[in-house]
């Protein structure tokens, strides 16, 4: 079966200027994650989504930070205005079912540097 | 507070050495446990541990899950250059308000 996709790889952006990031999950998988993951660490949560809705969005910085899946299948992520620190390495998952039943599959990310 | 604790930090052996990567854990009510390898890209899913004493295993790669010493080890027998990565374990609780937390990971360096 195909992976999840994500889209672009790498961006390079100025602080304050905005970004988006897509993810297309592996077909039939209800439940989508976005994660950040800075080097040297373990991924970070941002948002959770089971079909259109949201499950956890407890450690999005709401203030920039934003997510939609509006048809329950494609997702994208925003970032208005961008900081120095959010340069880091922007994972989308996804899983059959919610957490804990089946495992999660990643994208291969974007590599996001903010200068 | 929940966390998961991964040992070593970093490892370094030579092709065909056989090595032990240790994670143990402390959450509130206990539903899983993931295994996953990242390369230079996002990790790649391994192993899921629920049950204690049943050993997973994919080719060179075993794992086991003791819920009563609350830890998992990742065996990887014969290495190979390829297998140079981090080695992440997360841990999922259980209840209505799931969370997957994650070790800081194990990085392998394999040599010829």
């Amino acid at each position: 079966e195909a992976g999840v996709a994500q889209s672009p790889r790498y961006k390079i952006i100025e602080k304050r200027q905005s970004v988006a990031f897509w993810c297309n999950p592996i077909s039939g998988h209800a439940t989508l994650y976005w994660y950040q993951q800075i080097l040297g660490q373990g991924p970070k949560l941002l948002i959770q989504f089971q079909n259109n809705g949201v499950v956890d969005d407890s450690q999005l910085p709401k203030d920039r930070f934003s997510a939609e899946r509006l048809k329950g299948v494609d997702s994208t992520l925003k970032i208005q205005p961008a900081k120095l620190e959010d340069s880091a390495v922007y994972l989308c998952a996804s899983s059959r079912q919610g957490l804990g039943n089946s495992p999660l599959h990643f994208g291969n990310g974007t590599r996001l540097t903010v200068t | 507070e929940d966390k998961v604790v991964q040992s070593p930090l970093s490892l370094v052996v030579h092709e065909g050495d056989t090595v032990t990567l240790n994670c143990s854990y402390e959450v509130t009510n206990f539903r899983s446990l993931l295994w996953y390898k990242q390369e230079k890209k996002a990790p790649t899913f391994l192993f899921m541990l629920t049950s204690s004493g049943i050993e997973k295993k994919s080719g060179r790669l075993s794992s086991i899950l003791d819920k009563k010493e609350l830890f998992s080890i990742l065996n990887i027998t014969a290495t190979q250059t390829g297998d140079s990565a981090v080695y992440l374990c997360a841990v999922i609780n259980a209840g209505n308000n799931r969370k997957l937390i994650w070790g800081l990971g194990t990085s392998l360096a394999v040599n010829p």
